[in-house]
Formats: structure tokens, C-alpha cells, sequence
């Protein structure tokens, strides 16, 4: 089945700065790929998602790569505030099944 | 629309007892699912659904029970509580297998 790896587990930066979380997944059959926002004491929230046939998708500030060679994905912030501090979590379901299955999660911490 | 809900919010059980978790949405989503969420370790998936009637299971599913009798309603049943099953658990619906999840608020158990 699939497996998503996440790294790294923690992540702190300046305010400001830009932050990047690395995933990879296992099943090259995975064709989509969503990252959540999940603030302390809260529920995760999608913030951007892509699927296999694109392999960037920009929002604002935050953008996602994906790099279906290598089988990574990658979540970019830029110009980072403190209320982006946060726990995000990768995902992918492999297009065979529908299973939607998790990394284990980047705690960012955004300075002032 | 509620989106999705679960109770009960809080739950404190004896080792051996069993008890159900409730999750309810109204916004037709064919699609359901149960994760636990434990430091560390990420969302893990327990069960899910695609529909009415269908139910698979997940990476975790040892030690539970779930059923899928409407397309609103997907309990998860824990048979016989053990302290390993303390955690916080989430249920989860979408429209598709690559349309965004929606969390519910979540259910924070302990296992003594």
C-alpha cells in the first residue's frame, strides 16, 4: 500500500523568510496529492492540493511541486507570518484505490 | 450546513469497555473515513467508505468495527477499549477521491 514520508518533523523560521516541507510517496500509481493546515486545538484544513497531471499549482503565498520521477511533492510559504505557524500534513491516494493517507506532519514556528 | 460533526467531544473509558463514536454530514459525500491522530505519528486511517453499504478498511483498523447503513452516518465502534486506543480521532467526508476532505471537530479519547 502507500506510504507517504515527511520531512522534516519541525521546522522554524523568521518571519518573512520562506519555509519548504518535502514528502515522497511509495505507489507511482498516486495521481493526487493535498497538503492540510492543522492549527493547535483544531481540525486540519485544505490548503492547496495538485494532481498528477500538473506539476505546480500556486495560491498566494503558498505553492506546491510535484516531481512524479522522484515520487516527491513539495509545499512552499513565502514571506512567512507568525499565524502560518502551524502542523501541515502531505497526503496521496494512489488512483487503484481510495485511500487518502498521511504524512506524519511538519510543525512549523514562524518567529516575529 | 453543520458540514461534519461528531460527538462526543470528550470520552473517558476503562479498559474493556466498548462505546461508539458517532459522525454525521450533510453535504452528500459519498466518500467517509476515521483517522487517529496521535503525536508523532501523524492521521492514520482506521476505516472508510465510498458509499451506503461499503465499508474497507484502513492502515489501523485492528480493534475496530465500523458499519455504513446511510450515505449521513459512519460510526466507528470500539469493541473492547485497551489503552493503545487512546487518542484523538477524527472523522472525514468528501464529494470524491480527489475532491477535498473536510474534518470534523474531533473526538479526544482515553483509555484507562
Amino acid at each position: 500500500g502507500e506510504n507517504v514520508e515527511q520531512h522534516p518533523s519541525t521546522l522554524s523560521v523568521q518571519e518573512g523568510d520562506s519555509a519548504v516541507i518535502k514528502c515522497t510517496y511509495s505507489d507511482s500509481a498516486s495521481n493526487y496529492f493535498p497538503w492540510y493546515k492543522q492549527e493547535l486545538g483544531k481540525r486540519p484544513q485544505l490548503i492547496i492540493d495538485i494532481r498528477s497531471n500538473v506539476g505546480e499549482k500556486k495560491d498566494q503565498r503558498i505553492a506546491v511541486t510535484l516531481n512524479k520521477t522522484a515520487k516527491h511533492f513539495s509545499l512552499h510559504i513565502t514571506e512567512t507570518q507568525p499565524e502560518d505557524s502551524a502542523v501541515y500534513f502531505c497526503a496521496a491516494t494512489p488512483s487503484n484505490t481510495d485511500k487518502l493517507i498521511f504524512g506524519t506532519g511538519t510543525r512549523l514556528q514562524v518567529f516575529p | 450546513n453543520a458540514g461534519v460533526t461528531q460527538t462526543p467531544k470528550f470520552q473517558v473509558l476503562k479498559t474493556g469497555q466498548s462505546m461508539t463514536l458517532q459522525c454525521a454530514q450533510d453535504m452528500n459525500h459519498e466518500y467517509m473515513s476515521w483517522y487517529r491522530q496521535d503525536p508523532g505519528m501523524g492521521l492514520r486511517l482506521i476505516h472508510y467508505s465510498v458509499g451506503a453499504g461499503i465499508t474497507d478498511q484502513g492502515e489501523v483498523p485492528n480493534g475496530y468495527n465500523v458499519s455504513r447503513s446511510t450515505t449521513e452516518d459512519f460510526p466507528l465502534r470500539l469493541l473492547s477499549a485497551a489503552p493503545s486506543q487512546t487518542s484523538v480521532y477524527f472523522c472525514a467526508s468528501r464529494k470524491g477521491a480527489r475532491n477535498e476532505q473536510f474534518f470534523g471537530p474531533g473526538t479526544r479519547l482515553t483509555v484507562l
